[in-house]
């Protein structure tokens, strides 16, 4: 099994560009996450879904868009980048919503 | 918000039982205790996760004290692999659905 895949890896950006992470998962989860980890601030939610259609605020949801057309996709988009957003962003899933998490193997973003 | 204290780092020995202590004196009613471990580079992956009673799966063992307040991973038997930072996260329910509480993890070295 694949579990949660992420894409692209790595991405640079210009201030202003805007860009979608993309993450997937194959093991029919209905909960999606997205979170940032920065040095010394541990992973911090950005938005979640509990099921497809469906998505929701977390703690730092400013200059993210999300999206859950299919119930195996989670989009996270940027409409314009600020250097703020420099960080390594984690997809996640889980079957529940008090089960242990998937993590994607993360998506190292930079804005200059 | 609930924190976690975890030590700053531990030393085993292969083939040897590693206890990890987590201290969570502020936990909710709600919160869920996750344990996930991290290698550079590489997202977050999950150990185990409990309420109140004691937990135990393939990878590893969870005791949780009678009033919550920390908790303890047991790893039985340690090996190479298993050196990474162990994070004790408490997982929020209610208003705080999906927000991960990260101590500043333990970074676990395994001796041969």
């Amino acid at each position: 099994n694949a579990g949660v895949t992420q894409t692209p890896k790595f991405r640079v950006l210009k201030t202003g560009q805007s860009m979608t992470l993309l993450c997937a998962q194959d093991m029919n989860h209905e909960y999606m996450y997205w979170y940032r980890q920065d040095p010394g601030m541990g992973l911090r939610l950005i938005h979640y879904s509990v099921g497809e259609g469906t998505t929701a605020k977390g703690e730092v949801p400013d200059g993210y868009n999300v999206s859950r057309l299919k119930k195996q996709n989670f989009l996270l988009g940027l409409e314009s980048a600020a250097p703020s957003q420099t960080s390594v962003y984690f997809c996640a899933s889980s079957y529940t919503d008090r089960g242990g998490y998937t993590f994607g193997s993360g998506t190292r973003l930079t804005v200059v | 918000d609930a924190k976690t204290t975890q030590p700053n780092s531990m030393e085993s020995n292969e083939e040897e039982p590693v206890h990890l202590p987590c201290n969570h004196s502020t936990i909710s009613g709600t919160d869920y205790i996750h344990w996930y471990r991290q290698l550079p580079s590489q997202g977050p992956e999950y150990v185990i996760h409990g309420l109140t009673s004691n937990v135990n799966n393939r990878m590893a063992s969870l005791a949780i004290a009678e009033d919550r307040k920390s908790s303890t991973l047991i790893l039985h038997r340690a090996t190479l692999r298993d050196a990474a930072v162990y994070y004790c996260i408490l997982r929020g329910g209610g208003t705080s659905y999906g927000k991960l509480t990260f101590g500043q993890g333990t970074i676990l070295t395994v001796h041969p």
